[in-house]
């Protein structure tokens, strides 16, 4: 199946800082969603992005879709503590009726 | 607004019980997943049902069932629970396919004794 490479793994960060995460993968992709995970609940979906170099933002967060649409990015400024959990990725490489490809997650953590 | 509902929320088996995980949507979505999570290899697919009527395997199929009650509904049953099965499991739902993404459940906190 398709895979994709989430990075980094974890990230041990002070409150106030800037976090940068990201996703590839070896196929296109025609749509990429970021998702977050609280401790203890399911995953929940932050952005959606469906066209090659588009930049959205939620809030604090921003995430690109890839020039090459085999790459995400996911920016947090001025982390706060409750942005604590793990972030998900998941890409999608056919239209609609294709299952998501889900990365394997970046935990992160923020020190008050 | 339920979203997608799973019961129970958490379980401790021993090893050969059989028990069924039960899911319910209330958003009309035609396509529902189970998936489960251990630490470090993140969200892995056991089933899927594209519309109702329909279910497939995902990656990791081997000691899981599922049937697609109705359109709502989407159960998973381990007939022999194994340690190995130890895990949190996770329904999802979405309209059609992965477009406009999946919404989750909150999980089910199964341990296999």
């Amino acid at each position: 199946g398709q895979q994709l490479n989430q990075s980094p793994q974890s990230m041990f960060i002070q409150e106030g800082e800037d976090v940068s995460m990201n996703c590839t993968s070896s196929s296109i992709f025609n749509t990429w969603l970021w998702y977050k995970q609280d401790p203890g609940e399911g995953p929940v979906l932050l952005i959606a992005l469906y066209k090659a170099g588009e930049l959205t933002s939620n809030g604090r967060l921003t995430a690109q879709f890839g020039i090459t649409r085999k790459d995400s990015f996911l920016n947090i400024s001025a982390s706060i503590p409750s942005d604590v959990g793990i972030y998900f990725c998941a890409g999608q490489w056919e239209t609609s009726g294709s299952r998501l490809t889900f990365g394997e997650g970046t935990q992160l953590t923020v020190n008050p | 607004n339920a979203g997608v509902t799973q019961t129970p929320k958490f379980q401790v088996l021993k090893t050969g019980q059989s028990m069924t995980l039960q899911c319910a949507q209330d958003m009309n979505h035609n396509s529902m997943y189970w998936y489960r999570q251990d630490p470090g290899m993140g969200l892995r697919l056991i089933y899927y049902s594209a519309s109702e009527g329909t279910t497939d395997k995902g990656e990791v199929p081997n000691g899981y069932n599922v049937s697609r009650l109705n359109k709502r509904e989407f159960s998973l049953r381990l007939e022999s629970a194994a340690p190995s099965q130890t895990s949190v499991y996770f329904c999802a739902s979405s309209p059609q396919g992965g477009l406009y993404g999946y919404t989750f459940g909150s999980g089910t906190r199964l341990t296999v004794v």
